[in-house]
């Protein structure tokens, strides 16, 4: 049984175009995220959901909009494509859990999704 | 601010050498501390964690010890193996998300 997944796993598409990357978790999670890791293996949190609420909205171009229909799945929608957008997109989800205690639930993440944009 | 620096890669090395990858913090808190091992054309996988000081994690022959005094969270291996290729990330949460290093190659030959 696959806990994170997410489709598609390769999106090559032209600069300009609009695109969309799904996920989905089958952990029973109330939090999920969308991370992005660049060609140097960096990886920088954009997104956080928690029960379908936005929590956490790094400094992100608008042209990313993350769509979260329910705590199971977290859509990334990205218009307007930009070379530089080109990169690996990992999705995770962890259960928040009580406050006090946020940090020490782990988080699973998806395979990725890698984004290219000629 | 919270961060995270880990030693620059690539680390090589013969199977059955010992392994240490360094990793400091900065962070206001307590945060929790992890390794995270990716594989090649593979997603995150969490290696281990440790949610306050003094904690050690463990798995798969990998330890890492949370060490306040010094804001660090090292990670060792007494004998590594062709299969521990991968890159390694130390990470820390402190609040909902996790803040990564920039993390570190490790290439193992036979």
């Amino acid at each position: 049984d696959t806990a994170v997944s997410q489709t598609p796993k390769y999106l090559v598409t032209q600069m300009g175009n609009d695109k969309s990357i799904k996920c989905e978790q089958n952990l029973g999670h109330d939090t999920m995220y969308w991370y992005k890791q660049d060609s140097k293996k960096f990886l920088k949190i954009m997104f956080s959901y928690n029960n379908k609420e936005l929590i956490i909205n790094e400094t992100v171009p608008n042209r990313f909009s993350p769509k979260s229909p329910d705590k199971a799945h977290l859509n990334l929608h990205i218009n307007s494509l930009e070379l530089g957008d080109s990169a690996v997109y990992f999705c995770a989800s962890s259960q928040r859990g009580l406050a006090g205690r946020l940090g020490s639930y782990e988080q699973y993440f998806g395979p990725g999704t890698r984004l290219t944009v000629t | 601010g919270n961060s995270v620096t880990q030693m620059e890669g690539p680390v090589t090395l013969s199977e059955e050498a010992f392994l240490t990858i360094n990793c400091t913090y900065t962070a206001t808190g307590y945060p929790s501390l992890f390794w995270y091992v990716q594989y090649p054309g593979e997603g995150l996988q969490l290696l281990l964690k440790a949610t306050k000081a003094d904690d050690k994690g463990s798995n798969k022959g990998f330890e890492a010890t949370y060490r306040k005094e010094t804001t660090s969270f090292h990670l060792e291996k007494g004998s590594v193996q062709v299969s521990d290729s991968a890159v390694y990330f130390c990470a820390l949460k402190a609040g909902t998300a996790l803040i990564f290093g920039k993390g570190t190659t490790l290439s193992v030959s036979s």
